[in-house]
């Protein structure tokens, strides 16, 4: 199973800055079969990014992923009010799928 | 737009079946892949399995053997059984469609409390 870690667990950041969240695979991820999730309070978790670097339908484009191989990233270029949310990276290229934990970015 | 609704019961009993279903709309379940995510209280998010149109299945090891997922094209539904519950399987359970892979469409989320 591929264990995937975030960091950091939380980011505090000001509208405007950016942002740069890690995810890290213990082992390479096959085609860099790789997705971030944006989750707000109460809702479910949206796809932002797949295969590591494509933005889903409606994503803005100040939202961009970067990596391959073990080391991937998410980076929100100036960041909006409604940005502030837990972003979970998600490998699907090796059964079982896994879930990072979770990076939370919140106002500074 | 497709569209995904969870129901089932939101309180099971320990050691009984946790039956949940995944009613779609908006499209035909007669292909992707249709999976089942749970998220425990304040944590994060586990994979649970999967289903394909076809009707062939995957599911984690760590649940595997209490798990069953199945589909219904006639109702355009699919649905998670998990059996031998514990309170460790307290958490939002969600349906999810795949979308270039990843999951790219969900349901809002159900809470199931397991409690006596």
């Amino acid at each position: 199973e591929i264990v995937l870690t975030q960091s950091p667990g939380t980011l505090s950041l000001s509208p405007g800055e950016r942002a740069t969240l890690s995810c890290r695979a213990s082992q390479s991820v096959i085609s860099s079969f790789v997705a971030w999730y944006q989750q707000k309070p109460g809702q479910s978790p949206s796809l932002l990014i797949y295969g590591a670097s494509s933005r889903a339908t409606g994503i803005p484009d100040r939202f961009s992923g970067s990596g391959s191989g073990t080391d991937f990233t998410l980076t929100i270029s100036r960041l909006e009010p409604e940005d502030f949310a837990v972003y979970y990276c998600q490998q699907y290229g090796s059964s079982p799928y896994s879930f990072g934990q979770g990076t939370k970015l919140d106002i500074k | 737009q497709v569209q995904l609704q969870e129901s089932g019961p939101g309180l099971v009993k320990p050691s009984e079946i946790l039956s949940l279903t995944c009613t779609v709309s908006g499209g035909s379940i007669n292909t992707y892949y249709w999976n089942w995510i749970r998220q425990p209280p304040g944590k994060g998010l586990e994979w649970i399995g999967y289903i394909f149109h076809s009707g062939s299945t995957n599911y984690n090891p760590s649940l595997k053997s209490r798990v069953t997922i199945s589909l219904d094209a006639s109702k355009n539904q699919f649905s998670l059984n998990l059996s031998s519950v514990t309170a460790a399987d307290t958490a939002v359970y969600y349906c999810a469609r795949d979308a270039y892979g990843a999951m790219g469409y969900w349901g809002q989320g159900t809470l199931v409390t397991v409690s006596s």
